[in-house]
Parts: C-alpha cells; sequence; structure tokens
C-alpha cells in the first residue's frame, strides 16, 4: 500500500514568487491536513481538507491556501514568498481527519531566495 | 489552548545505554498523546500514542512511554539505544473533543554515541 506522497521533493524559490506544493494521500484517505516546520517556529498546523473542503485552518496569513480534489489529491500555494516561507512542508493523510489515524509524507523543502 | 514543553533540546547518550526523553503538556481538556521521530530530511513517523485506557503505552523500535495524568507528563523511554535511533523526537497533543490537528513541542534530539 503507497503511503503519502509529497512532490516535489525540494524546491526554490525567488522572494515575491507564489510556490504549489502536492500531497497525494494514502488511498481511501479523504482528509489532508497541511504542516508548516521551521527552525524558529517548529512545526504548526496550516489547514485541513475533506472532501474538497477546508474544514479547519491554522493562524496563517492568507498569502497561504489550499485546495483539494476529488480524488482527495491536495495542493497548497503560498503567494508573494517572503524568506521566513522557507521551510519544511508535511501533510498528513487519514480517513476522516481524525488525527490520531493519520500518516506523514516525506515533506517538500522549499527553500526561498 | 493546549501546550507541550520538552525540556531537553539535545540528549547525548552512548550505544547501549538507556534513555528517557521528557515531555509535559498543559491543556484545560482531555487530549491524546503522541511521539512522533524524525529522521534528517524525512518525514514524521509515529513511534506510539495514547488514547485510553493503560498508561503504559509501547511502541515501534522498542520504545515506550507512560501517561502521568497528575503531572501531565508522557516521557519517552528506550532501555537500550542504538546508533540508529539518532534523530529528532516530537511530542504532541490533540484534543479528544476535537481530534484535527496535533500541536508539537519543540523537538528534542537524540544522539546516541558508540
Amino acid at each position: 500500500k503507497a503511503g503519502v506522497t509529497q512532490t516535489p521533493r525540494y524546491l526554490i524559490k525567488t522572494r515575491g514568487q507564489q510556490v504549489t506544493l502536492s500531497c497525494s494521500p494514502i488511498s481511501g484517505h479523504r482528509s489532508v491536513s497541511w504542516y508548516q516546520q521551521t527552525p524558529g517556529q517548529g512545526l504548526q498546523f496550516l489547514f485541513e481538507y475533506f472532501s474538497e473542503t477546508q474544514r479547519n485552518k491554522g493562524n496563517f496569513p492568507g498569502r497561504f491556501s489550499g485546495r483539494q480534489f476529488s480524488n482527495s489529491r491536495s495542493e497548497m500555494n503560498v503567494s508573494t514568498l517572503e524568506l521566513g516561507d522557507s521551510a519544511l512542508y508535511l501533510c498528513a493523510s487519514s480517513l476522516s481527519g481524525e488525527i490520531t489515524e493519520a500518516f506523514f509524507g516525506q515533506g517538500t523543502r522549499l527553500t526561498v531566495v | 489552548a493546549q501546550s507541550v514543553t520538552q525540556l531537553d533540546s539535545q540528549v547525548p547518550v552512548f550505544e547501549e545505554a538507556p534513555v528517557e526523553l521528557r515531555c509535559n503538556y498543559s491543556s484545560s481538556v482531555s487530549v491524546y498523546l503522541f511521539w512522533y521521530v524524525q529522521y534528517p530530511n524525512q518525514g514524521l513517523q509515529l513511534l506510539l500514542k495514547y488514547l485510553s485506557g493503560s498508561t503504559l503505552v509501547k511502541g515501534i523500535n522498542g520504545f515506550e512511554a507512560e501517561f502521568n495524568k497528575s503531572q501531565t507528563s508522557f516521557h519517552l523511554r528506550k532501555p537500550s539505544v542504538h546508533i540508529s535511533d539518532t534523530a529528532e523526537y516530537f511530542c504532541a497533543v490533540s484534543r479528544m473533543d476535537s481530534s484535527y490537528k496535533l500541536i508539537f513541542g519543540s523537538g528534542t534530539r537524540l544522539l546516541v554515541r558508540p
């Protein structure tokens, strides 16, 4: 059974650009959550999608957005990139959104220069 | 609100020695408790979780943790560590009444020396 797949694994972008990250959940899972990991702020919850709807959102500016498709794959978009957006972005998938049953992907390392 | 404190940012230990990584939490509501491990440039792997029942939880790779409600602690232990246990370890909580997200501690780097 394939795990959670995040693409790309590594990304370098310039300040002011925008970026889109992708997360393919485990087959059958309908919920995808996103987390940001930085040395300064640690691991923080961004948002959670279930059946193409954003159900929960963390405390991040509007530059951070996401969506989920009918096949449960999710994308996360960051517009007008800042140096502070450099981070490891992790997604987790679960059947129904219960974090007790979630599995994490390998992450996407975003570097903003 | 919930918060998680991992008291040690780094724990050096010799191979085959026992280790304890400390975790304390604060919450006004009941929570689930988790320990995750992260190897360099990798995602998070669940070591173990406490949902209910026995306060001693056994996980993968020989790790175990004990939930202590009175001390609001969930310390992780391993009786004999290996070089391959060198990694970052994160303690996390999730509200029982709204378990859609994890709140993480700042992490403890376990460094196992030969």
